[in-house]
């Protein structure tokens, strides 16, 4: 299975920030990873497909890149409703894998 | 506007088998273009992928649950299944069930249902 990692955990951040998550993936995932976005009780949202591909819907403040193994979302002037718990997922290879996700929390 | 939605005991005892239901709306399950999948999480923890269908019947199980996952499909109520036998509490979870748009790859989980959360216990 392909291991998925992601960093930090956990976040805290300002209204107005720029924030960076990272991940990583255990082998070549190029261009298969996505990035979501859930809120306590409620589904997953997916962000972005393709590593960089914005879902209809999202925001431009949410932005993705990355290859290979190393990928990154970032959220420029984070707003109130952006805390949440992101998500990335590998879906290269099955298993599909989802990292552990990083919770960002508000300062 | 897709809309999944699932459905099932939010109850099951230890050893049986765990069944559930996705009813999809506003479309067609019986696409060639979708591919319809379960995914769960552990409470506080994160995704665990299960497995999908598609509308030819072909399925793809997560190794780790396959010999107890079985995914169905049924296109005259436009609904897909999942069985998980011989639960323990560690299948306690949230289920959902997504959608996956075929040409933007099997696992690109873009359209998700609002979970039900089932438990295992006596």
């Amino acid at each position: 299975d392909i291991q998925m990692t992601q960093s930090p955990s956990s976040l805290s951040a300002s209204v107005g920030d720029r924030v960076t998550i990272a991940c990583r993936a255990s082998q070549d995932i190029t261009p298969y990873l996505a990035w979501f976005q859930q809120k306590p009780g409620k589904a997953p949202r997916p962000l972005m497909f393709a590593a960089s591909s914005l879902q209809s819907g999202v925001p431009s403040r949410f932005s993705g890149s990355g290859s290979g193994t190393d990928f990154t979302l970032t959220i420029t002037s984070l707003q109130p409703e952006d805390f949440a718990t992101y998500y990335c997922q590998q879906y290269k290879t099955y298993p599909f894998t989802f990292g552990p996700g990083t919770r960002l929390d508000i300062k | 506007q897709v809309q999944l939605q699932e459905s099932g005991p939010g109850l099951v005892k230890p050893s049986q088998t765990l069944s559930l239901t996705c009813t999809v709306s506003g479309g067609s399950i019986g696409s060639d273009s979708y591919y319809w999948s379960w995914i769960r999480q552990h409470p506080g923890k994160g995704l665990e992928w299960i497995g999908y269908i598609h509308d030819t019947g072909s399925t793809y199980d997560s190794p780790s649950l396959r010999s107890r996952v079985a995914i169905s499909l049924d296109t005259s109520k436009n609904q897909f299944s999942l069985k998980l036998s011989s639960v323990t509490a560690a299948d306690t979870a949230v289920y959902y069930c997504a959608r996956a748009l075929k040409d933007a790859g099997v696992g690109a989980f873009e359209i998700w249902g609002r979970g039900t959360m089932v438990t295992v216990s006596s």
